[in-house]
């Protein structure tokens, strides 16, 4: 199973729109719309953001979208503030019982 | 409220074994799947399988295939992995994390509670 692609890093302004992108196969991301993307802070376990697509969990700002076109995923959000600083990382169903992460996204707030 | 807690860092040497615990709280054990996931100094995250307590279904990752056993005690509700044959490249942070799953094929949907991290120093 090959890693999702992600870039390594993405920035923006406090306020802009930025977006993450995780490219993968017809085997994964392109078949199923079971990607989920996840917020991590340094030294801490990574939290849920967006699950099935593009599904908010409770408590999670709404500044955090997520859609997916063809064999990409992408993870939007908007209005960007200082917390938001941190790595992201999605993940695929990839069939049989399998997930596959990509490599991650460092987000810089400027 | 859900709580994964899991056991403390372990120091091990090249070729030995560790086993790292999983206590989960607040929810039926039974009803969600257990998944594992590392990840390696300032590296990304990589799954590394999953169990159902259920029903003790597994799956690993093809590159940890025959190093792996993951296993569960209801009795307890206690998720345990087990890493054999240690090498310095799985020094890493190990995670356990509550996974949804969906239908009889059990297609893994998402993880949305995670354990603190155990660190796994493999060394001489």
């Amino acid at each position: 199973q090959s890693a999702l692609t992600q870039p390594a890093s993405v920035s923006g302004s406090p306020g802009q729109s930025i977006t993450i992108s995780c490219t993968g196969t017809s085997s994964d991301v392109g078949t199923y719309n079971l990607v989920s993307w996840y917020q991590q802070h340094p030294g801490k376990a990574p939290k849920l953001m967006i699950y099935e697509g593009s599904k908010r969990p409770s408590g999670v700002s709404n500044r955090f979208s997520g859609s997916k076109s063809g064999n990409t995923a992408s993870l939007t959000i908007s209005g960007l503030q200082a917390e938001d600083e941190a790595d992201y990382y999605c993940c695929s169903y990839a069939g049989s019982s399998t997930l596959v992460f990509g490599g991650g996204t460092k987000l810089t707030v400027l | 409220q859900v709580q994964l807690v899991q056991s403390g860092a372990e120091v091990k040497k090249p070729g030995a074994s560790v086993r790292v615990s999983c206590k989960a709280s607040g929810y039926t054990f039974t009803t969600y799947g257990v998944s594992w996931v590392r990840q390696a100094p300032g590296q990304g995250l990589e799954w590394m399988g999953w169990i159902s307590p259920d029903n003790g279904n597994t799956n690993y990752a093809q590159n940890l295939q025959g190093r792996v056993t993951m296993t569960t005690d209801t009795s307890t509700t206690t998720a345990y992995m087990e890493l054999r044959s240690l090498r310095s490249d799985d020094t890493a942070v190990y995670y356990c994390a509550r996974v949804a799953v969906q239908g009889i094929f059990d297609r893994l949907l998402y993880f949305d509670y995670w354990g603190q991290g155990t660190l796994v120093t493999v060394s001489s």
